[in-house]
């Protein structure tokens, strides 16, 4: 199982809605990363968990929050945010923090209304 | 300030026909680098890295040349086939004290006319 699963594909939300987005890696990687990519622009890391702990954070605003419950499962749970926010939001996982071979969930493509 | 470029926004090649898409960076602490895939609605799949103590990795139909002192790589693919039609996502990155961030450059995106 070569797959990091990502949940939903698609979300839609208001600037007022609280949602999460989810992800889901069954290789036995210990490090986690959330990215962002807006059309026609690179994907720009977010955070990076590394053996569940939170190991950096590219200075994200505090509207979007992460949690890594376990080894397999990172969440990006996200309040207030901005329609410039609208992205598509990819998951990916490595061997650990020190192998740069990433593999990418097919993201979920988030508008924010 | 883009570390790593890659000025061409899209490549057309025909099928059987060699693809050379193209990277520079400006970072010469940069140490490894690898390339990308990406399908519309799907995530960037890992194609070929390459270290810097080399200057040729291949690997199938795709190979990766790095010259250091130009800080330029490539991706040559041959054949190229239609399924290689994507956008080629090239990064870099260095090794740091606690994590190693791997930086993207804009992508090609290439298309493979049968």
């Amino acid at each position: 199982d070569t797959e990091v699963t990502q949940t939903p594909k698609h979300l839609v939300m208001g600037m007022t809605n609280k949602k999460s987005l989810k992800c889901e890696q069954h290789m036995g990687h210990r490090a986690m990363y959330w990215y962002k990519q807006k059309a026609k622009k690179p994907p720009e890391l977010m955070f990076v968990y590394s053996y569940e702990k939170l190991s950096i954070n590219e200075s994200v605003p505090s509207r979007f929050s992460p949690e890594c419950p376990n080894s397999s499962l990172l969440n990006l749970h996200l309040h207030a945010l901005q329609p410039e926010d609208s992205a598509l939001y990819l998951c990916a996982s490595s061997q650990d923090e020190r192998v740069r071979k990433a593999f990418f969930g097919q993201g979920t493509r988030l508008t924010v209304v | 300030d883009q570390q790593v470029k890659q000025n061409s926004p899209s490549l057309s090649v025909q099928e059987g026909r060699i693809s050379i898409l193209n990277c520079d960076y400006t970072n010469s602490m940069f140490d490894y680098f690898l390339w990308y895939k990406k399908y519309p609605a799907e995530g960037p799949t890992f194609l070929i890295s390459i270290s810097s103590i080399k200057d040729k990795n291949e690997d199938g139909r795709f190979t990766v040349f790095l010259n250091k002192s130009a800080k330029h790589l490539s991706l040559h693919i041959v054949p190229s086939q239609p399924g290689d039609s994507a956008v080629y996502f090239c990064a870099a990155s260095r090794r740091g004290t606690s994590y190693d961030k791997v930086i993207f450059g804009p992508g090609t995106s290439l298309s493979v006319i049968p």
